[in-house]
Protein backbone atom coordinates (compact mmCIF):
# COMPACT_ATOMS: atom_id res chain seq x y z
CA UNK A 1 0.00 0.00 0.00
CA UNK A 2 0.83 3.75 -0.49
CA UNK A 3 3.29 5.45 2.03
CA UNK A 4 1.02 8.70 1.79
CA UNK A 5 -2.98 8.82 1.48
CA UNK A 6 -4.34 12.07 1.03
CA UNK A 7 -8.05 13.68 2.36
CA UNK A 8 -10.53 14.32 0.62
CA UNK A 9 -10.16 12.50 -2.25
CA UNK A 10 -12.07 15.65 -3.99
CA UNK A 11 -12.79 18.95 -2.52
CA UNK A 12 -14.88 21.75 -4.46
CA UNK A 13 -15.13 24.78 -3.00
CA UNK A 14 -15.54 28.86 -4.40
CA UNK A 15 -13.27 31.50 -5.45
CA UNK A 16 -11.37 32.95 -2.56
CA UNK A 17 -12.26 30.47 -0.11
CA UNK A 18 -9.43 28.37 1.46
CA UNK A 19 -8.42 25.41 0.57
CA UNK A 20 -6.88 22.32 2.88
CA UNK A 21 -5.75 18.86 2.20
CA UNK A 22 -4.50 16.46 4.24
CA UNK A 23 -1.64 13.55 4.06
CA UNK A 24 -1.16 10.64 6.30
CA UNK A 25 1.69 8.71 5.95
CA UNK A 26 3.50 5.79 7.72
CA UNK A 27 7.20 5.56 8.03
CA UNK A 28 9.40 7.71 9.12
CA UNK A 29 10.55 10.48 7.04
CA UNK A 30 13.51 12.87 6.40
CA UNK A 31 11.45 15.11 4.47
CA UNK A 32 7.72 15.41 3.03
CA UNK A 33 7.09 17.36 -0.56
CA UNK A 34 3.57 18.85 -2.01
CA UNK A 35 3.08 18.38 -5.75
CA UNK A 36 0.46 19.64 -8.25
CA UNK A 37 -0.48 18.25 -11.37
CA UNK A 38 -2.53 20.17 -13.96
CA UNK A 39 -4.69 17.58 -15.81
CA UNK A 40 -2.65 15.56 -18.44
CA UNK A 41 0.37 17.05 -17.18
CA UNK A 42 3.50 16.36 -15.08
CA UNK A 43 3.64 17.28 -11.71
CA UNK A 44 5.51 20.22 -9.87
CA UNK A 45 7.04 20.73 -7.51
CA UNK A 46 5.06 23.28 -4.48
CA UNK A 47 7.35 23.15 -1.09
CA UNK A 48 8.96 20.74 1.03
CA UNK A 49 9.06 20.66 4.51
CA UNK A 50 11.93 18.67 6.60
CA UNK A 51 11.30 16.61 9.11
CA UNK A 52 12.51 18.75 12.20
CA UNK A 53 10.63 21.61 11.07
CA UNK A 54 6.41 22.03 12.01
CA UNK A 55 5.48 24.69 9.21
CA UNK A 56 6.74 26.48 6.12
CA UNK A 57 5.08 28.92 3.80
CA UNK A 58 5.46 29.72 0.49
CA UNK A 59 3.13 32.52 -0.97
CA UNK A 60 -0.71 31.44 -0.43
CA UNK A 61 0.89 28.17 0.89
CA UNK A 62 1.04 26.85 4.47
CA UNK A 63 2.06 23.50 4.67
CA UNK A 64 2.34 21.91 8.59
CA UNK A 65 4.27 18.92 9.39
CA UNK A 66 3.26 16.69 12.94
CA UNK A 67 5.78 13.85 12.92
CA UNK A 68 3.97 12.53 15.93
CA UNK A 69 0.64 12.12 14.11
CA UNK A 70 2.50 10.64 11.02
CA UNK A 71 0.43 13.88 9.00
CA UNK A 72 0.43 16.54 7.06
CA UNK A 73 -1.73 19.51 5.93
CA UNK A 74 -1.28 21.88 3.05
CA UNK A 75 -3.40 25.15 3.04
CA UNK A 76 -4.11 27.41 0.17
CA UNK A 77 -5.32 30.47 1.03
CA UNK A 78 -7.32 32.89 -1.08
CA UNK A 79 -7.77 30.06 -4.18
CA UNK A 80 -8.02 30.80 -7.42
CA UNK A 81 -9.57 29.39 -10.74
CA UNK A 82 -5.85 28.70 -11.56
CA UNK A 83 -5.35 26.34 -8.78
CA UNK A 84 -7.52 23.85 -9.79
CA UNK A 85 -5.48 20.58 -9.77
CA UNK A 86 -4.86 18.01 -8.05
CA UNK A 87 -1.74 18.13 -5.63
CA UNK A 88 -0.01 15.09 -4.41
CA UNK A 89 2.34 14.80 -1.38
CA UNK A 90 4.97 12.34 -1.37
CA UNK A 91 7.30 11.37 1.05
CA UNK A 92 11.03 9.05 1.32
CA UNK A 93 10.37 6.33 2.85
CA UNK A 94 13.00 6.68 5.82
CA UNK A 95 15.57 4.23 5.64
CA UNK A 96 15.80 4.38 2.01
CA UNK A 97 16.01 8.00 1.51
CA UNK A 98 16.15 8.10 -2.20
CA UNK A 99 12.81 6.23 -2.66
CA UNK A 100 10.60 8.63 -2.99
CA UNK A 101 6.71 7.44 -2.69
CA UNK A 102 3.47 9.55 -3.34
CA UNK A 103 -0.58 9.53 -2.07
CA UNK A 104 -3.39 9.36 -3.92
CA UNK A 105 -4.10 12.91 -4.50
CA UNK A 106 -6.42 15.22 -3.85
CA UNK A 107 -8.46 16.67 -7.06
CA UNK A 108 -9.46 20.46 -6.02
CA UNK A 109 -11.92 22.39 -7.85
CA UNK A 110 -12.20 26.20 -7.95
CA UNK A 111 -15.78 27.63 -8.54
CA UNK A 112 -16.19 30.79 -9.81
CA UNK B 1 12.19 23.88 -17.01
CA UNK B 2 14.18 20.94 -16.07
CA UNK B 3 15.60 18.76 -19.16
CA UNK B 4 13.62 15.89 -19.18
CA UNK B 5 12.37 14.21 -21.88
CA UNK B 6 10.62 10.95 -22.53
CA UNK B 7 9.82 9.04 -25.53
CA UNK B 8 7.20 7.87 -26.99
CA UNK B 9 4.61 10.00 -25.59
CA UNK B 10 2.27 7.72 -26.85
CA UNK B 11 2.40 4.19 -27.86
CA UNK B 12 -0.29 1.45 -28.35
CA UNK B 13 0.87 -2.28 -28.27
CA UNK B 14 -0.65 -5.86 -28.33
CA UNK B 15 -0.30 -7.93 -25.31
CA UNK B 16 2.58 -10.03 -24.69
CA UNK B 17 4.64 -7.48 -27.10
CA UNK B 18 8.13 -5.75 -25.32
CA UNK B 19 7.74 -2.23 -24.44
CA UNK B 20 10.68 -0.07 -23.75
CA UNK B 21 9.93 3.79 -22.74
CA UNK B 22 13.34 5.96 -22.61
CA UNK B 23 13.69 8.47 -20.03
CA UNK B 24 16.68 11.44 -20.83
CA UNK B 25 17.90 13.97 -18.90
CA UNK B 26 20.31 16.59 -19.81
CA UNK B 27 20.65 17.87 -16.18
CA UNK B 28 23.13 15.35 -14.68
CA UNK B 29 21.37 14.46 -11.98
CA UNK B 30 21.58 11.15 -10.06
CA UNK B 31 18.39 10.28 -9.37
CA UNK B 32 16.13 8.86 -11.21
CA UNK B 33 12.78 7.08 -11.40
CA UNK B 34 9.87 5.93 -13.02
CA UNK B 35 6.16 6.33 -11.91
CA UNK B 36 2.73 4.89 -12.98
CA UNK B 37 -0.75 6.66 -12.86
CA UNK B 38 -3.83 5.16 -12.72
CA UNK B 39 -7.35 6.73 -11.64
CA UNK B 40 -7.67 6.21 -8.06
CA UNK B 41 -4.04 5.03 -7.47
CA UNK B 42 -2.29 8.83 -7.64
CA UNK B 43 1.48 7.59 -8.76
CA UNK B 44 3.08 4.09 -8.05
CA UNK B 45 6.52 3.95 -8.16
CA UNK B 46 8.13 1.19 -10.33
CA UNK B 47 11.99 1.27 -10.01
CA UNK B 48 14.25 4.06 -9.37
CA UNK B 49 17.79 4.78 -9.80
CA UNK B 50 20.05 6.66 -7.63
CA UNK B 51 23.09 6.07 -10.09
CA UNK B 52 24.44 4.47 -12.98
CA UNK B 53 24.19 0.55 -12.94
CA UNK B 54 22.50 1.30 -9.12
CA UNK B 55 18.89 0.44 -9.23
CA UNK B 56 16.53 -0.69 -6.84
CA UNK B 57 12.52 -1.95 -6.59
CA UNK B 58 9.58 0.90 -5.97
CA UNK B 59 6.02 -0.23 -5.28
CA UNK B 60 4.57 -1.73 -8.20
CA UNK B 61 7.95 -3.62 -10.12
CA UNK B 62 6.72 -6.91 -10.91
CA UNK B 63 6.48 -6.58 -14.82
CA UNK B 64 9.41 -4.23 -15.59
CA UNK B 65 12.74 -3.66 -15.67
CA UNK B 66 14.50 -1.09 -15.84
CA UNK B 67 18.58 0.06 -16.90
CA UNK B 68 20.54 2.86 -16.57
CA UNK B 69 23.97 2.18 -18.27
CA UNK B 70 24.89 6.29 -17.98
CA UNK B 71 23.60 9.24 -16.35
CA UNK B 72 21.46 10.50 -18.96
CA UNK B 73 19.88 7.71 -19.69
CA UNK B 74 16.94 5.52 -17.71
CA UNK B 75 14.93 3.00 -19.43
CA UNK B 76 11.83 1.06 -18.81
CA UNK B 77 10.93 -2.31 -20.09
CA UNK B 78 7.89 -4.45 -19.98
CA UNK B 79 9.09 -7.59 -21.30
CA UNK B 80 5.89 -8.87 -22.24
CA UNK B 81 3.46 -6.16 -22.09
CA UNK B 82 -0.18 -7.04 -20.23
CA UNK B 83 -3.65 -4.94 -20.50
CA UNK B 84 -2.94 -4.52 -16.51
CA UNK B 85 -0.17 -2.38 -17.82
CA UNK B 86 -1.88 0.24 -19.45
CA UNK B 87 -1.29 3.47 -17.77
CA UNK B 88 0.20 7.04 -18.49
CA UNK B 89 4.38 6.39 -17.55
CA UNK B 90 6.16 9.25 -15.28
CA UNK B 91 10.22 9.58 -15.82
CA UNK B 92 11.01 12.21 -12.85
CA UNK B 93 14.29 13.16 -12.32
CA UNK B 94 16.75 14.79 -8.80
CA UNK B 95 19.95 16.05 -7.44
CA UNK B 96 19.75 15.09 -4.16
CA UNK B 97 18.22 12.18 -2.53
CA UNK B 98 15.13 13.47 -0.67
CA UNK B 99 14.54 16.65 -2.72
CA UNK B 100 12.78 18.18 -5.44
CA UNK B 101 12.05 15.81 -7.92
CA UNK B 102 11.35 17.00 -11.82
CA UNK B 103 8.86 15.29 -14.13
CA UNK B 104 8.31 14.72 -17.77
CA UNK B 105 5.54 15.40 -19.79
CA UNK B 106 4.46 11.18 -19.34
CA UNK B 107 4.04 8.48 -22.00
CA UNK B 108 1.06 7.08 -22.46
CA UNK B 109 1.22 3.11 -23.01
CA UNK B 110 -2.24 1.47 -23.64
CA UNK B 111 -1.56 -2.62 -24.25
CA UNK B 112 -4.43 -4.46 -26.10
Amino acid sequence: SQQGEEDPQALSIQEGENATMNCSYKTSINNLQWYRQNSGRGLVHLILIRSNEREKHSGRLRVTLDTSKKSSSLLITASRAADTASYFCATDAGSSASKIIFGSGTRLSIRP
Amino acid sequence: DAGITQSPRHKVTETGTPVTLRCHQTENHRYMYWYRQDPGHGLRLIHYSYGVKDTDKGEVSDGYSVSRSKTEDFLLTLESATSSQTSVYFCAISGSPTGELFFGEGSRLTVL
